[in-house]
C-alpha cells in the first residue's frame, strides 16, 4: 500500500500562511490525495482532495508536485480555529484503500496568537 | 441538510459485556464506514457498509459486527468487550458513485467515546 509521510508537528503564527507538507513517493497514477483535519474532541473533517492538478476551495489550497510524489496543503491565513491534526491520505485501488480512509499519525498544527 | 449523528456520545461498559453504537447518515448518502480511534492515534478502519452489506473490513476480529438499514443508518456491535476496546468510535457517511473510486468524500460524526472497565 502506498504510504504518506508527514512531520509530527508544526507551528504557525495567526493570520500567516501555513504550508503543510506530505510525501508520498510510492503513489500510483490512480491514487487521489486527500486531506482531512481533526479538531480537538471532534470527528475528522474533510478539507480538500486532488488527483493531478492544484485545487482550491474555501478552506485551503492543495499544491501537487509535478511528479505527484509530494503535496502541500496551504492554509492562506491561519486562525486559532485551524489548530488541529492534519492528515494526508492516499485513496485509490492501488493504494489498497479505494473505499476507506487509511489515517497515519498526521501533523499537529499549533497556531500561535 | 443534516449531518452525521451518533449515539450515545459517551458509554461506560465492563469487560465481557456487549455494546451497540448507532449512526445516522447524512441525507442522500448510501455508504457508512466505521472507525476506531484510540487515544493519541489516527482513526483505524473497522468496516464499511453499502446497500446493507459489509463491503470492506479492516484488521478487526469478528466480534466487531455491524448492520446498515434501508434508510442507510447503521449500527456497530462489539461483543465480549476488552479493555483495549476503549476508544472513540467514529461513523462516516459518503455517497458512493460507480465512477468515483478514490475520489469520494467521507463526512464524519462526532463519535461515541467508549470506556471499558
Amino acid at each position: 500500500d502506498a504510504k504518506t509521510t508527514q512531520p509530527n508537528s508544526m507551528e504557525s503564527n495567526e493570520e500567516e500562511p501555513v504550508h503543510l507538507p506530505c510525501n508520498h513517493s510510492t503513489i500510483s497514477g490512480t491514487d487521489y490525495i486527500h486531506w482531512y483535519r481533526q479538531l480537538p474532541s471532534q470527528g475528522p473533517e474533510y478539507v480538500i482532495h486532488g488527483l493531478t492538478s492544484n485545487v482550491n476551495n474555501r478552506m485551503a489550497s492543495l499544491a501537487i508536485a509535478e511528479d505527484r510524489k509530494s503535496s502541500t496543503l496551504i492554509l492562506h491565513r491561519a486562525t486559532l480555529r485551524d489548530a488541529a491534526v492534519y492528515y494526508c491520505i492516499l485513496r485509490g485501488i492501488s493504494s489498497g484503500s479505494a473505499r476507506q480512509l487509511t489515517f497515519g499519525s498526521g501533523t499537529q498544527l499549533t497556531v500561535l496568537p | 441538510e443534516t449531518g452525521v449523528t451518533q449515539s450515545p456520545t459517551h458509554l461506560i461498559k465492563t469487560r465481557g459485556q456487549q455494546v451497540t453504537l448507532r449512526c445516522s447518515s447524512q441525507s442522500g448518502h448510501n455508504t457508512v464506514s466505521w472507525y476506531q480511534q484510540a487515544l493519541g492515534q489516527g482513526p483505524q478502519f473497522i468496516f464499511q457498509y453499502y446497500r446493507e452489506e459489509e463491503n470492506g473490513r479492516g484488521n478487526f476480529p469478528p466480534r466487531f459486527s455491524g448492520l446498515q438499514f434501508p434508510n442507510y443508518s447503521s449500527e456497530l456491535n462489539v461483543n465480549a468487550l476488552e479493555l483495549d476496546d476503549s476508544a472513540l468510535y467514529l461513523c462516516a457517511s459518503s455517497l458512493r458513485l460507480r465512477t468515483s473510486v478514490g475520489g469520494e468524500t467521507q463526512y464524519f460524526g462526532p463519535g461515541t467515546r467508549l470506556l471499558v472497565l
